[in-house]
């Protein structure tokens, strides 16, 4: 079975720095995707994570720990424009057949404040 | 085209009554997904093609659903005789292969689709 955790909602203060945790449990696994989606609006790709340990990418980071079915989005320097919804999303080994079928956690809603 | 589509962005109909839903993905994707997004729930996996065809079809809720695909192209989801727990966002996304390995999914903005 497929289950990802992560939180329902964060508030940050404008600048400041966030993370979003998520953990997984799978019966199968490959790599971990980070999601952003603005409301009413396609989730876009933010970063992918296949080996252990930290990928960072302009104001934005993700840590992977394989063993210990966890990983972090890390947003530094926040901005107004990043309050939305981050989706966790687990893909699964490739000769499963399944392409990139994504699995999903619920979503955390950051708003981020003045 | 640049992104993928889906239309129509709005659909309000009556219970009982079928809806089509459409999904034109980027150009040269040759995978492409159904999801579906209700409130307070995570994205939930409908349907993949690979071409024409459906290897995975295990998300359809049930058999007032289906999907098909044609020329390689474009999607149609079709819900037969809508129920109010069909009341949701669905999302349609292509596949491309990214420069890190990753198989990145492109997603659209989605219908929503309100049963009354």
């Amino acid at each position: 079975g497929q289950n990802i955790d992560q939180p329902t909602e964060m508030t940050a203060t404008e600048g400041a720095i966030v993370q979003i945790n998520c953990t997984y449990q799978t019966s199968g696994f490959n790599g971990l995707f980070w999601y952003q989606q603005h409301a009413g609006e396609a989730p876009t790709f933010l970063s992918y994570n296949v080996l252990d340990g930290l990928e960072e990418k302009g104001r934005f980071s993700s840590f992977l720990s394989r063993s210990k079915g966890y990983s972090y989005l890390l947003l530094k320097e926040l901005q107004m424009k990043d309050s939305a919804s981050y989706l966790c999303a687990v893909s699964p080994p490739i000769l499963t057949g399944g392409g990139n079928k994504l699995t999903f956690g619920t979503g955390t809603q950051l708003k981020v404040e003045l | 085209g640049a992104g993928v589509s889906q239309s129509p962005s709005n659909k309000v109909t009556e219970k009982g009554k079928d809806v089509e839903l459409r999904c034109d993905p980027i150009s040269g994707h040759t995978a492409l997904y159904w999801y579906r997004q209700s409130l307070g729930q995570g994205l939930e996996f409908l349907i993949y093609f690979q071409g024409n065809s459906a290897p995975d079809k295990s998300g359809l809720p049930s058999d007032r659903f289906s999907a098909e695909r044609t020329g390689g192209s474009v999607s149609t989801l079709t819900i037969q005789r809508t129920q109010q727990e069909d009341s949701a966002v669905y999302l349609c996304a292509s596949y491309v292969q990214g420069g890190s390995g990753a198989n990145v999914l492109t997603f659209g903005a989605g219908s929503r689709l309100t049963v009354l």
